[in-house]
């Protein structure tokens, strides 16, 4: 069965510093890929997406993700963090079809002004 | 079009009772999923389905039921709520498509419901 790992759980940064966040899956096949934002008491949104063709994905909000096959990894990035990025962040992989999607733990980020 | 819709937004329950959370989207969408949310946990996938009138079991499907009768519409009945079952729950739904479309299987979820049971 597919898995995600999202190492880091709960990330404190200070406004314009880099962001990196880890998420690694579990799945030797073809996979889809995925980052979910989620806003305080909002619903999960999609950041970037990944499916095929060149592994550096750029997203909403001057997000990018890097699929580094040989390492099962999609990290996410973002050059310098706004206190409006505040949020958990959600890691996904759909592998072989539609069969069942796979999220991470989720990654609480906030962001001091 | 208004996405996927969901309600109630909020419910209380006592041990014991049943009841349905709604979920509807305008997107004809093939593919229609339930997921709960708990601390720490991120989203457990609960049942999925894949068309009209075909459901499978997700990662937590215990205490579930589903069905799937129309595209637009794929409630979730709690046939006898327990306190395990306080949650919040995302209904979502995504684009089967062909070949490497680029909106295939994005998800697009609902707002939730949030349910406590008591």
């Amino acid at each position: 069965a597919q898995s995600v790992s999202q190492h880091n759980h709960h990330v404190i940064l200070s406004e314009a510093a880099s962001l990196e966040l880890g998420c690694n899956y579990s799945y030797g096949g073809t996979v889809n890929l995925f980052w979910y934002v989620q806003y305080p008491g909002q619903h999960l949104q999609l950041l970037l997406k990944y499916f095929s063709g060149d592994p550096l994905v750029k997203g909403i909000k001057g997000f990018e993700a890097e699929f580094i096959k040989s390492k099962f990894s999609f990290n996410l990035r973002k050059p310098s963090v706004q206190w409006s990025d505040t949020a958990e962040y959600f890691c996904a992989v759909i592998s072989g079809g539609y069969q069942k999607v796979t999220f991470g733990t989720g990654t609480k980020l906030q962001v001091i002004p | 079009n208004a996405g996927v819709t969901q309600t109630p937004k909020f419910q209380v329950l006592k041990t014991g009772q049943s009841m349905t959370l709604q979920c509807a989207q305008d997107m004809n969408h093939e593919y229609m999923s339930w997921y709960r949310q708990d601390p720490g946990m991120g989203l457990r996938l609960i049942h999925y389905s894949v068309g009209a009138g075909i459901t499978d079991q997700g990662e937590v499907p215990n205490g579930y039921n589903v069905s799937r009768s129309t595209t637009e519409d794929f409630p979730l009945r709690l046939l006898s709520a327990a306190p395990s079952q306080t949650s919040v729950y995302f209904c979502a739904s995504s684009y089967k498509g062909p070949g490497t479309s680029g909106n295939r299987y994005e998800q697009f979820f609902g707002p939730g419901t949030r349910l406590t049971v008591l």
